[in-house]
């Protein structure tokens, strides 16, 4: 069955350190893979994918992600975080064999991020 | 001001009630869709529409309808067969094509009195 895990439940990293936020993926053939952030009570928002090309995408509010595909993984990374950064960090994948279809995304269950002053 | 418009934000049901959340967008996107969210569980599709007067099922559609009659519009109706409705709900919606990404209105709480 095709799957996405977000390892960890929480990750809480200090104000100026390094994060990273880990996803594995097990799906077939050469999938697109997403990162939506979800603030307190609101929607998501998406922050970067990766369809083909570089292996380190950038996105939104400082954020990048490094796709390894020998490892199956995507994981969000900042150099240097920040308080506001704090929120919940679902990664996404679709399949390549279905595109054009967001009906096929498989999402992650989620990791909540806590960074502290 | 251009995105995606749920209310209300939060709703409350009565048993045996149906009670309908609004969706709107101005995106002028094609697809539109609604997903369920509950605590440790991510995100679960409820239903998808991809063009006017035309919806399919999702993972858990069970106990829900929705309608499609206008392209800026799709309504959920929670009805009185699903069972364990509190939940928070997300509606979103993106263009069709291989690469698109989805935007996402700020979401319905959904309680049950």
């Amino acid at each position: 069955a095709q799957s996405v895990a977000q390892p960890e439940d929480q990750v809480n990293v200090a104000e100026g350190n390094p994060l990273t936020v880990k996803c594995t993926y097990s799906v077939s053939g050469n999938p697109y893979l997403f990162w939506y952030v979800q603030y307190p009570n609101r929607g998501l928002q998406f922050l970067l994918k990766y369809i083909t090309g570089d292996n380190l995408v950038k996105g939104s509010y400082g954020f990048e992600a490094e796709f390894n595909k020998s490892q199956t993984s995507f994981h969000l990374k900042k150099p240097s975080a920040l308080v506001s950064d704090s929120a919940l960090y679902f990664c996404a994948v679709r399949p390549s064999l279905n595109a054009g279809n967001n009906r096929k995304l498989i999402w992650g269950l989620g990791t909540s991020l806590a960074v502290n002053p | 001001d251009g995105g995606i418009t749920q209310s209300p934000k939060y709703l409350f049901r009565k048993e045996g009630q149906n009670v309908t959340l609004s969706c709107e967008q101005n995106l002028n996107h094609d697809a539109m869709y609604w997903y369920r969210q509950d605590p440790g569980q991510g995100l679960r599709l409820i239903y998808y529409s991809q063009i006017v007067n035309d919806f399919q099922k999702g993972d858990i559609a069970e106990g829900y309808s929705v309608s499609r009659e206008k392209k800026e519009s799709f309504p959920l109706t929670v009805t009185s067969a699903q069972k364990n409705p509190t939940a928070f709900y997300l509606c979103a919606s993106s263009t069709l094509g291989p690469n698109e990404k989805l935007f996402f209105g700020s979401g319905t709480q959904l309680s049950v009195l």
